[in-house]
């Protein structure tokens, strides 16, 4: 069966210090892979995407993840943190085979900003 | 910049009552899902919807739960007894021919 995993539950972080969270997948074959955020009280955000091509992708906030197909890895990285950034990210697997491209999440990091 | 809106934020109800959430999706969109994230645990998939009736459904989708689009806007979530166990944050999500969905604010239910 399709799993993610976010081996992190909790990662704290200084101001301007860069970031990594980890995720890995476990499929038969590529799936599309996401990394939402969800703030406090709020909705899942998509920060970015990979569905093929470049391994390494842009999203918003500065936000970049690349995938690494050797490792089942999509891990997410920012050079600079922000307080701003402080928030719980997932990690997601979507568009497997025969699905109508219902996503797995892990099971989230919550990112705390140190001043 | 359109988005996904649901309705409402909070609802509070007793065990063995019915509820039901509401959603709007992107107007363009196709595909509706309804998601669940029970306190401090992950996002869950419950239900996927596509030309007017189920896709594909979890475990957790039960004989309890129902998906509607009564029309061309509304997509709502009925849970026809609820209990206890049912306590979380209800998301709805649309998308269009992409996979990537968008994912609305959430209800968060609470069963008393």
């Amino acid at each position: 069966a399709q799993s993610v995993t976010q081996p992190d539950i909790h990662i704290t972080v200084s101001e301007g210090a860069s970031l990594e969270l980890r995720c890995n997948y476990s499929y038969g074959a590529t799936p599309y892979l996401f990394w939402y955020v969800q703030s406090p009280g709020q909705g899942l955000q998509l920060l970015l995407k990979y569905f093929s091509g470049d391994t390494l992708v842009q999203g918003i906030k500065g936000f970049e993840a690349e995938f690494k197909r050797s490792q089942s890895s999509f891990n997410l990285r920012k050079p600079s943190v922000h307080w701003s950034d402080a928030a719980e990210y997932f990690c997601a697997v979507g568009g497997y085979g025969g699905s109508q491209g219902n996503l797995i999440f892990g099971k989230g990091t919550k990112l705390s900003v140190k001043p | 910049e359109p988005e996904v809106t649901q309705t409402p934020s909070h609802q509070v109800t007793q065990m063995g009552q019915e509820v039901i959430l509401r959603c709007v999706p992107i107007s363009n969109h196709l595909y509706f899902y309804w998601y669940r994230q029970i306190l401090g645990q992950k996002v869950e998939f419950l239900v996927s919807f596509y030309n007017n009736e189920i896709s594909e459904k979890s475990e957790i989708f039960d004989d309890q739960f129902s998906v509607e689009r009564p029309d061309g806007s509304n997509f709502t979530l009925k849970i026809r007894s609820t209990k206890l166990e049912d306590s979380a944050m209800y998301f709805c999500a649309s998308r269009a021919d992409s996979y990537e969905q968008y994912f609305g604010p959430g209800t968060r239910l609470t069963v008393t």
